[in-house]
């Protein structure tokens, strides 16, 4: 139990369309990152959000933002879609340990464009 | 991408071998994130290292850093189909949490 939780878990989208992907965590978990995997790939990282405000950005589009609420959920929004969207999208957040922060990721929610 | 690399890409092995997954960043390391990937589902933490030589272990996985080489490496012992998976290594080089990962080992564990 990672803590985590992403939804939807599946969805399609035509392509120009929008999307929305949403992401919950514990309490305590004070970063939350979103990363898209490519079929065959390693997830890259899109931005974090920390403290409700974007704290770092990965190599993508404008078209590609965030939210952060207090309440530790997230979304992911992703405007005028293109077909290479089409990706795994993970969220992750982190939690402070002793030895470290130790980074958990969700389920992922699989974003078909059509 | 060269900045991370993992090797091997891909390993198939007889099931109680012992096997090990490199990790090598080109880039000083803040952290290193170990992961495991079912196909198609979100990404299991298994640990992550901090300190040059720090070693962790749980159950049957171990992985360690040598921050010289500013390379990492998971060893499995008594591999068990349970194994079988993608492999990732995940680089933090600036602390901040996000991560840079290699491209991942798949892993074939036959019974």
């Amino acid at each position: 139990e990672t803590g985590v939780t992403q939804s939807p878990t599946h969805l399609i989208k035509t392509r120009g369309q929008q999307v929305t992907l949403r992401c919950s965590s514990q309490s305590g978990h004070n970063t939350v990152s979103w990363y898209q995997q490519a079929l065959g790939q390693g997830p890259q990282f899109i931005f974090q959000y920390y403290r409700e405000e974007e704290n770092g950005r990965g190599n993508f589009p404008p078209r590609f933002s965030g939210l952060q609420f207090p309440n530790y959920s997230s979304e992911l929004n992703v405007n005028a879609l293109e077909l290479d969207d089409s990706a795994l999208y993970l969220c992750a957040s982190s939690l402070p340990t002793a030895s470290g922060n130790t980074i958990y990721f969700g389920e992922g929610s699989w974003l078909t464009v059509v | 991408s060269q900045e991370l690399e993992q090797s091997p890409q891909s390993l198939i092995v007889q099931e109680g071998k012992n096997l090990t997954i490199n990790c090598t960043s080109s880039k000083t390391l803040y952290g290193l994130y170990w992961y495991k990937q079912k196909y198609g589902e979100g990404l299991i933490f298994l640990m992550m290292l901090q300190k040059g030589g720090e070693e962790k272990s749980h159950e049957k996985i171990t992985a360690k850093l040598d921050e010289k080489k500013q390379q990492s490496s998971l060893h499995i012992t008594a591999s068990q189909p349970s194994h079988a998976g993608i492999y990732l290594c995940g680089a933090d080089w600036t602390g901040a949490n996000n991560l840079f990962f290699g491209t991942g080992t798949r892993l074939t564990v036959i019974p």
